[in-house]
């Protein structure tokens, strides 16, 4: 199945800044998928990145807000933009790593916004 | 959003069989049954997933009833490293492939 690596595992930010996440993938992939998951909560889907046209966002998030680039078959980063405290949460990358494997998650970016 | 329900929280001995109930009565004839499980803050990890015939693979098996309004997931026997939050999802394979949209999941908790 398909290996995941995000950077950075964590970080602390001041508020007002912006934090850029990579999601790289050991193969090509169509379809990358950006989730978020907030202290105590389940996961969230922010986005789906697919290489060579716009990012589509889930209802309640924007590309002003969450940024996302897709330049080839095996990365992505994803901007979370002028933080604030509520976007303390863990980011992940999602891929699709085959019929056998279903979609495999990277280990996540633990954002604390101070 | 989600379209399953699951009960919050289960337990089990270790060792025995852990059965974990999921109903998604909504579900589409395309659609597919995800299980995941996510062991403290890690990042999911998937189990097994199905679309209408029973599935078994070395972690796990995937029991959907025939009207496929409801599934079991059965680790045949559990151990403390079971302890986690498992995840049923249903997910397309239209326009919707790939995405999973979680609920909240059933934490279960394997005790000695």
């Amino acid at each position: 199945s398909a290996v995941i690596s995000q950077k950075p595992s964590r970080d602390i930010c001041q508020r007002g800044t912006s934090l850029t996440i990579q999601c790289q993938v050991d193969s090509q992939v169509t379809m990358m998928f950006w989730y978020r998951q907030q202290p105590g909560q389940s996961l969230t889907l922010i986005a789906t990145a697919n290489q060579g046209s716009e990012a589509t966002y889930e209802s309640g998030f924007v590309i002003d807000k969450f940024p996302i680039s897709r330049p080839n078959l095996t990365f992505s980063t994803l901007t979370v933009s002028n933080m604030s405290p509520e976007d303390s949460s863990i980011y992940l990358c999602s891929v699709d790593a085959g019929a056998l494997y279903g979609y495999t998650f990277g280990s996540g970016t633990r954002l604390t916004v101070v | 959003d989600a379209k399953t329900t699951q009960p919050t929280s289960m337990d089990c001995a270790e060792g025995r069989a852990a059965n974990l109930p999921c109903n998604h009565s909504t579900i589409s004839g395309n659609e597919y049954v995800y299980w995941y499980r996510q062991i403290h803050s890690q990042g999911p990890q998937y189990i097994i997933h199905g679309l209408k015939n029973n599935e078994t693979n070395e972690m796990a098996s995937l029991i959907i009833t025939e009207d496929r309004k409801s599934s079991t997931l059965i680790l045949p026997h559990a151990t403390l490293r079971d302890t986690a939050v498992y995840y049923c999802i249903v997910s397309g394979r239209g326009s919707t492939l790939g995405r999973l949209y979680f609920g909240r999941g059933t934490q279960l908790t394997v005790w000695p």
